[in-house]
């Protein structure tokens, strides 16, 4: 079965500086990866996913995400950080070998960028 | 385009009573999914339809039923509502079947259900 992990439930980041927030995850088959944003009161909008054999993807907004084969992580970095981006993210992953069309969310982290 | 449409936006329920949570969307995606969001669970997939006449249980599928009407519409049923079922709803819409496994979902904007 497959699960993901965001092992942190806040990151404090001063504008200006780069951010990190953490992904993990487990499949039985290739990895189709992906992050969400949730700004307040608001649905999900989706920031970036993995494209096969690309280390570093980019998405929306100035993000990008590292993907790391080794240590089955996904990680959303963004070189400069602006208080626009606090905000709640979420991974998700999807299985390519059990119930592929089965897309499993992490619990979240809320991320805050300080002026 | 409207994308997905969920209603109601707010519903509050008294223990037992049942209700349907309606989703539509018109982007002519196969696959169709309801989540509920809690404060530090994150999103907790309830059930899913990968395709037209299809559907699938998720991590948390007790005290529900869908019902995929047709390729637009997947409705989420609550046959007697309980207090722990109060949380946020959100409906959501792939292409993947047609688009890839890695096509991302669409959400729509959720139902904010209270049990009491």
């Amino acid at each position: 079965a497959q699960s993901v992990a965001q092992p942190e439930d806040q990151v404090n980041v001063a504008e200006g500086n780069p951010l990190t927030v953490k992904c993990t995850y487990s499949v039985s088959g290739n990895p189709y990866l992906f992050w969400y944003v949730q700004y307040p009161n608001r649905g999900l909008q989706f920031l970036l996913k993995y494209i096969t054999g690309d280390n570093l993807v980019k998405g929306s907004y100035g993000f990008e995400a590292e993907f790391n084969k080794s240590q089955t992580s996904f990680h959303l970095k963004k070189p400069s950080a602006l208080v626009s981006d606090s905000a709640l993210y979420f991974c998700a992953v999807r299985d390519s070998w059990s119930s592929a069309s089965k897309i499993i969310f992490g619990s979240g982290t809320r991320l805050s960028i300080r002026p | 385009n409207a994308g997905v449409t969920q209603t109601p936006k707010f519903q509050v329920l008294k223990t037992g009573q049942s209700m349907t949570l309606q989703c539509a969307q018109d982007m002519n995606h196969n696959s169709m999914y309801w989540y509920r969001q809690d404060p530090g669970m994150g999103l907790r997939l309830i059930y899913y339809s990968a395709s037209e006449g299809t559907t699938d249980k998720g991590e948390v599928p007790n005290g529900y039923n869908v019902s995929r009407l047709n390729k637009r519409e997947f409705s989420l049923r609550l046959e007697s509502a309980a207090p722990s079922q109060t949380s946020v709803y959100f409906c959501a819409s792939s292409e993947a079947l047609a688009g890839g496994w890695n096509s991302p979902l669409h959400f729509g904007n959720g139902t904010r259900l209270t049990v009491t």
